[in-house]
């Protein structure tokens, strides 16, 4: 098992342009999640679905898309990328609300 | 809706115990607690449901009280690789389908 793959692990943006972060897993997980991570920072939640064609909201969803056509894929959409989006994205999917979340190793963004 | 956590930071020596607190607002349904060590993905350690238990992972455990609304994460006799940042993840009992993280705790082990 992969279990949580995230690509790519680095990307630089110029302001206005748009891009779209990969999430797969591998391990027949119903629950998918996006989490931003900045310097010195928690994890704040940007949308999470509980299954595919199900999407909802987080804390700070503003700026960002996502869709869930299958169980395994997880895109987050970056419509026009802008300086305050520079931060670590991770992906995270779980079996279901009574287990723990495994983690993907993060893709870096940088919008300059 | 975010939970609090406390201390922000810790230092402890080798062999030392720590308590890291976990707090909310609303009515919890579970806590997770994950450690990220310095440029890793956070990492599941536990997660506790309503019904107040305790849970114990070699000779880190956690309890929830399910009435205050809390979460402690013990670690006992700790070791030079407990080194990381502790998040607690909350989701609360009208939306349980998210998890919300609190703002970290810094533990450092020197020897």
């Amino acid at each position: 098992n992969a279990g949580v793959t995230q690509t790519p692990k680095f990307q630089v943006l110029k302001t206005g342009q748009s891009m779209t972060l990969q999430c797969a897993q591998d391990m027949n997980h119903e629950y998918m999640s996006w989490y931003r991570q900045d310097p010195g920072m928690g994890l704040r939640l940007i949308h999470y679905s509980v299954g595919a064609g199900i999407t909802d909201q987080g804390e700070v969803p503003n700026g960002y898309n996502v869709s869930r056509s299958t169980t395994e894929d997880f895109p987050l959409r970056l419509l026009s990328a802008a300086p305050s989006q520079t931060s670590v994205y991770f992906c995270a999917s779980s079996y279901s609300g009574q287990y723990g979340y495994t983690f993907g190793s993060g893709t870096r963004l940088t919008v300059v | 809706q975010q939970p609090v956590q406390s201390p922000q930071a810790v230092i402890l020596r080798e062999g030392e115990d720590a308590v890291i607190n976990c707090s909310s607002s609303k009515a919890l349904y579970s806590v997770h607690w994950y450690r990220q060590k310095h440029g890793e993905a956070p990492v599941f350690l536990m997660i506790l449901l309503k019904g107040g238990e305790q849970k114990g992972h070699e000779k880190i455990s956690a309890s929830f009280n399910e009435k205050k609304q809390q979460s402690s994460l013990y670690l006992t006799a700790s070791q030079l690789s407990y080194s990381g940042t502790y998040f607690c993840g909350t989701e609360v009992q009208t939306s349980y389908d998210k998890v919300i993280f609190g703002p970290g705790t810094s533990l450092s082990v020197i020897p």
